[in-house]
């Protein structure tokens, strides 16, 4: 099955500075990616997702790259805010036309992003 | 429009017991799951459903049950409750196929003592 690691486990940037999280995923067959946002005591919300057939998708201040030859993905948030202050969840999915019966989506292990104001 | 309604919020059960916990969407979404999200850890998935009648074990199905007879209803079932069943459980769907944002549930907080 899919295997997805997430680094850094935290992450602390000054307020306005940017951060990176990455995610590398072991299935090549993989080709939908979302970034999930998970406030203290609330639920994850999906924030940026990418699919196989784009190399960059971006809304905003938040950005998420794929690099389907290497097998990894990463979000990158610019400007960063307050508000910014979160656990974020890189996920991976099979595509299901080549894995008939694995319909769910393999989540990494979280990052606890810090914005020092 | 609700969204995923679970309930209840929270809940204490004591070692042994039974609960049922509840997932609702008013979505017509097929895909539904349930994970499971100890502190300060990730999702670990407990089971999931492409449809109603269709049921699949995730990375962590032990401990649980549960039945989709309907497309809106999903619930989870623990029996024999264990204090390595404490944490916050998730309910998410999906509108076709994995391949979809999942939208979550504001989870039930539960306790096992």
């Amino acid at each position: 099955g899919e295997n997805v690691e997430q680094h850094p486990s935290t992450l602390s940037v000054q307020e306005g500075d940017s951060a990176v999280i990455k995610c590398t995923y072991s299935d090549s067959a993989s080709n939908y990616f979302p970034w999930y946002k998970q406030e203290l005591g609330k639920r994850p919300q999906l924030i940026i997702d990418i699919r196989s057939n784009v190399g960059e998708k971006k809304d905003q201040r938040i950005a998420v790259t794929l690099n389907k030859t290497a097998k990894h993905f990463s979000l990158h948030i610019t400007e960063t805010q307050p508000e910014d202050s979160a656990v974020y969840f890189c996920a991976a999915t099979l595509d299901p036309s080549y894995n008939f019966g694995n319909e769910k989506l393999t989540f990494g292990t979280g990052t606890r992003l810090t914005i020092i104001p | 429009n609700a969204g995923v309604t679970q309930t209840p919020k929270f809940r204490i059960l004591k070692i042994g017991q039974s609960m049922t916990l509840q997932c609702t969407q008013d979505m017509n979404h097929n895909y539904m799951y349930w994970y499971r999200q100890d502190p300060g850890m990730g999702l670990k998935l407990i089971y999931y459903s492409v449809g109603a009648g269709i049921t699949d074990k995730g990375e962590v199905p032990n401990g649980y049950n549960v039945s989709r007879s309907t497309t809106e209803d999903f619930p989870l079932r623990l029996e024999l409750a264990a204090p390595s069943q404490t944490s916050v459980y998730f309910c998410a769907t999906t509108q076709r196929t994995n391949q979809q944002p999942q939208h979550f549930g504001d989870g039930t907080r539960l306790s096992i003592l």
